[in-house]
């Protein structure tokens, strides 16, 4: 079974600029998560959307970030526009369902490697 | 803010010897997952405990959680040079479905 997609896997760009990751879950997940994962630190999650809706996007900050998955597949997640401290790997996520009593695996992709200049 | 804190941070040990990770947590949980990432790469799921167990085993891992004093421990037994990497716990909690906050991890070099 083909795993999470991510592209691209490394982008460079200035800051005040804006900057789209995209990203094709398992085929058959409902559920589709995005991470910010600075380094050193463990992941935090941004939004989670549950087939093309949003589920949770508490952190996610809505004044430079957004992020949509239309068809419930494919989701793109987009900073606009960047800065310094958004520096990261964008990982992205997905799961059969959202349950909740949780519980269930979460199938990481790659990741995409961000330097803000 | 991130709701587990691994200790210790980093952890270096000789191939063959033993590797125990500790995770704490603030609140209370459904279940605790832990997952494992290479460098450069994604996470991988390695084992999940729910509130209402104590132990679990899964090949070389052995995972305990004692809610009482919220916290879970990871035990990677006769360890290999290929389990280099960083190790990371996971918690859900009551009624917030699949939500996974995570804490900072254990950088865990294992020395052939």
């Amino acid at each position: 079974e083909a795993g999470v997609a991510q592209s691209p896997r490394y982008k460079i760009i200035e800051k005040r600029q804006s900057v789209a990751f995209w990203c094709n879950p398992i085929s058959g997940h409902a559920t589709l998560y995005w991470y910010q994962q600075i380094l050193g630190q463990g992941p935090k999650l941004l939004i989670q959307f549950q087939n093309n809706g949003v589920v949770d996007d508490s952190q996610l900050p809505k004044d430079r970030f957004s992020a949509e998955r239309l068809k419930g597949v494919d989701s793109t997640l987009k900073i606009q526009p960047a800065k310094l401290e958004d520096s990261a790997v964008y990982l992205c996520a997905s799961s059969t369902s959202s349950d909740r009593r949780g519980g269930e695996t979460q199938y990481f992709g790659p990741g995409t490697r961000l330097l803000v200049l | 803010s991130q709701q587990g804190e691994e200790d210790p941070q980093a952890l270096s040990i000789q191939e063959g010897e033993n590797a125990t990770m500790n995770c704490s947590y603030k609140t209370s949980i459904n279940n605790l997952q832990w997952y494992r990432q290479n460098s450069g790469r994604g996470l991988v799921h390695l084992i999940l405990i729910r509130s209402n167990e104590r132990e679990k085993h899964s090949g070389r891992l052995r995972v305990t959680l004692d809610t009482s004093k919220k916290s879970s421990s990871l035990l990677i037994t006769a360890s290999r040079a290929a389990d280099t990497a960083s190790y990371f716990c996971a918690t859900d909690h009551n009624n917030a479905g699949n939500m996974l906050t995570f804490g900072g991890g254990t950088r865990l070099m294992v020395k052939p």
